[in-house]
């Protein structure tokens, strides 16, 4: 899987929106971007993910850039309980062989009253 | 929908004895993984069941963990003859080839070996 990089930590204020990027250079093109995050004791959540197209759901919006070499998640409505640590994966889809996570340091997000 | 469960949530053992970790996946998830995460650490991969194929159990740390799937749904993570190293956060996950193997995990079991 292709490799990611985030900012170690980020504040935003409780009602705004939250921008999470990631640089992901050497995505192949069969490799989806994946957002989690984890809050402190509880297991990994899964966010949303995405290919090429942006995508949205109830928790976030996800941005690819058109050449896939980053994406930001936003949470556009940031509340005291999104404080956690989220973390960005590039990873393949469908492959049978297990495809077994590995997060990174990923951005501890701190919001703020 | 439900999704994973773990249990027990919580386990606190002796240092030599025996424990066994549930864990149920979200209902029609062929793919179950187990993962293991320590205070303040990334996850580390213990073994992956899909669907009747043989298990993955590369990531299993020694002889002393074992893993099974009944009937392709429920698992079972067992720790014979505990060690204090053992003491971290168990995480079950489940995937499904119709949402891209996106894994969903369980809340885990915090498993302090004493």
């Amino acid at each position: 899987d292709a490799k990611t990089t985030q900012p170690t930590s980020m504040d935003c204020a409780e009602g705004r929106a939250a921008n999470l990027p990631c640089n992901h250079s050497t995505i192949s093109g069969n490799e989806y971007v994946y957002w989690y995050r984890q809050i402190h004791s509880q297991g990994p959540q899964y966010i949303i993910h995405g290919l090429k197209n942006n995508e949205t759901n109830e928790m976030a919006s996800l941005i690819i850039t058109e050449d896939r070499k980053s994406s930001t998640l936003i949470l556009p409505h940031a509340t005291l309980r999104d404080t956690a640590v989220y973390y960005c994966i590039v990873r393949v889809a469908n492959n049978n062989a297990g495809n077994m996570l590995t997060f990174g340091g990923g951005t501890r997000l701190m919001v703020k009253p | 929908g439900a999704g994973v469960s773990q249990s027990p949530s919580n386990k606190v053992t002796e240092k030599g004895k025996d424990v066994e970790l549930r864990c149920d996946p979200i209902s029609g998830h062929t793919a179950l993984y187990w993962y293991r995460q320590s205070l303040g650490q990334g996850l580390e991969f213990l073994i992956y069941f899909q669907g009747n194929s043989a298990p993955d159990k590369s990531g299993l740390p020694s002889d002393r963990f074992s893993a099974e799937r009944t009937g392709g749904s429920v698992s079972t993570l067992t720790i014979q003859r505990t060690q204090q190293e053992d003491s971290a956060v168990y995480l079950c996950a489940s995937s499904s080839w119709q949402v891209q193997e996106t894994q969903y995990f369980g809340p885990g079991t915090r498993l302090l070996v004493l």
